[in-house]
């Protein structure tokens, strides 16, 4: 079974750090691109960074782009953001998600087939 | 930026009627859409890719079809447990764009 849990969410303070982590199981971590998509209280969802299997590609929604940084460590089936300079506006439940697909040649990612739970984000003095 | 349009906002249905969503892109998309499915308090939940595949575990009451710019979601016959918020996706531009969502209510 596909199981995505994250971590790391909190109350921070504007211009503070976090660090989320997101540990995948029932699958082989490493053939798949990975997402962070979040969804700020009441609204719709916003896909915030994905990055390919290898980590060799990586994408940032231009409101966080230069502020959060995607990783991933294929050894321990993990992907993280970390998020530096932190709004008011980056409030929201946070939620990885695995691709739909297997990775491949030429392939961009792009749809979350599993998604984890959600690590909510408040920030806010 | 590819802008995806939904329609309606909100759809008032009873159980056993059938639902239809739309999703229109600013631009064309090829098949490059998703339809996720969502209740308060959840994830998303993937029901199409690439605008017809069915995800895992997903019943047949649920298609999806359309291509270039104008895509549709029916639900057949709808269930108690399909009242919920519907969004569609794009994959085929970064950044990675949802439409703002319908929202399908019991009449």
């Amino acid at each position: 079974e596909v199981q995505l849990v994250e971590s790391g969410g909190g109350l921070v303070q504007p211009g503070g750090s976090l660090r989320l982590s997101c540990t995948g199981s029932g699958f082989t971590f490493s053939n798949y691109w990975m997402h962070w998509v979040r969804q700020a209280p009441d609204q719709g969802l916003v896909w915030v960074s994905r990055i390919k299997s290898d980590g060799s590609i990586i994408s940032y929604a231009d409101s966080v782009k230069g502020r959060f940084t995607i990783s991933r460590d294929n050894a321990k089936n993990t992907v993280f953001l970390q998020m530096n300079s932190l709004r008011a506006d980056d409030t929201a439940v946070y939620f990885c998600a695995r691709d739909v697909r297997l990775d491949s040649r030429n392939y961009w990612g792009g749809s979350a087939g599993f998604w984890g739970q959600g690590t909510r984000v408040t920030v806010s003095s | 930026e590819i802008v995806l349009t939904q329609s309606p906002g909100t759809l008032s249905l009873s159980p056993g009627e059938r639902a239809t969503l739309s999703c229109r892109a600013s631009q064309s998309i090829g098949t490059y859409l998703a339809w996720y499915q969502q209740k308060p308090g959840q994830a998303p939940r993937l029901l199409f890719y690439d605008a017809s595949n069915r995800a895992s575990a997903i019943p047949a009451r649920f298609s999806g079809s359309g291509s270039g710019t104008d895509f549709t979601l029916t639900i057949s016959s709808l269930e108690p447990e399909d009242f919920a918020f519907y969004y569609c996706q794009q994959r085929s531009n970064w950044p990675l764009t949802f439409g703002g969502g319908t929202k399908v209510e019991i009449k």
